[in-house]
């Protein structure tokens, strides 16, 4: 059975940081893309980054330069290291396995979301 | 970057048809992907691949895509499917995966 179990999750001062984990089990993230997807209280779905298999990055322009996503394949984990955050980076933090076909993705499995709050 | 437009809310009456847009730019050429997500959990993929259906999804779901516009299609609406559903592309020029902004579905 696929699950991801993410933490790390919590409330945090605007300007600092915070590490969500996304601990995988069922398949092997060496070879899948992941990505971490966002919703801020009461709005839709925000992409945030995505890991390709050989560890490169991209990043939403909303984030870019202050988010770090990585993995550690031997512990099959994905992490996301968020710097400066803003209120506006409150939200609920899924940890997302992406299929890939055909020259596209979509997302085939979600862990159940890790809440942080930005607020002084 | 690519944009994904969708209505913020619609409804239908039980036993009825829904129909939910996903407006974007020649989103015909791109391949398509619906969410639903019901209060208080995670998403889940209810039409993959324009089309497709995964395991567990009722026939009631359908999708298809073309010129402009996909469209989420559900059949013989169930109370059930009251949901916020998101459409979803890969878009190849920035290596992003783009959203839409979701619809409220409400089940009179």
């Amino acid at each position: 059975e696929v699950q991801l179990v993410e933490s790390g999750g919590g409330l945090v001062q605007p300007g600092g940081s915070l590490r969500l984990s996304c601990a995988v089990s069922g398949f092997s993230i060496s070879y899948n893309y992941m990505s971490w997807v966002r919703q801020a209280p009461g709005k839709g779905l925000e992409w945030v980054s995505i890991i390709y298999s050989a560890g490169t990055t991209s990043y939403a322009d909303s984030v870019k330069g202050r988010f770090t996503m990585s993995k550690d394949n031997s512990n099959n984990t994905i992490f996301l290291q968020m710097r400066s955050l803003r209120a506006e980076d409150t939200a609920v933090y899924y940890c997302a396995s992406l299929y890939w076909s055909s020259g596209s993705c979509h997302v085939d499995h979600w862990g159940q979301g890790t809440r942080i709050t930005v607020s002084s | 970057s690519y944009v994904l437009t969708q209505s913020p809310s619609g409804s239908v009456a039980p036993g009825k048809t829904a129909t939910i847009t996903c407006g974007g730019d020649n989103i015909g050429d791109k391949i398509v992907h619906w969410y639903q997500q019901k209060s208080g959990q995670a998403p889940m993929l209810v039409i993959h691949d324009d089309s497709d259906r995964p395991s567990g999804i009722p026939e009631r779901f359908s999708g298809s895509n073309s010129g402009n516009t996909a469209t989420l299609t559900i059949s013989r609406v169930e109370a059930g499917d009251e949901a916020d559903y998101y459409c979803q592309v890969w878009d190849s020029s920035s290596d992003h995966v783009v959203f839409g902004g979701g619809t409220k579905l409400t089940v009179l």
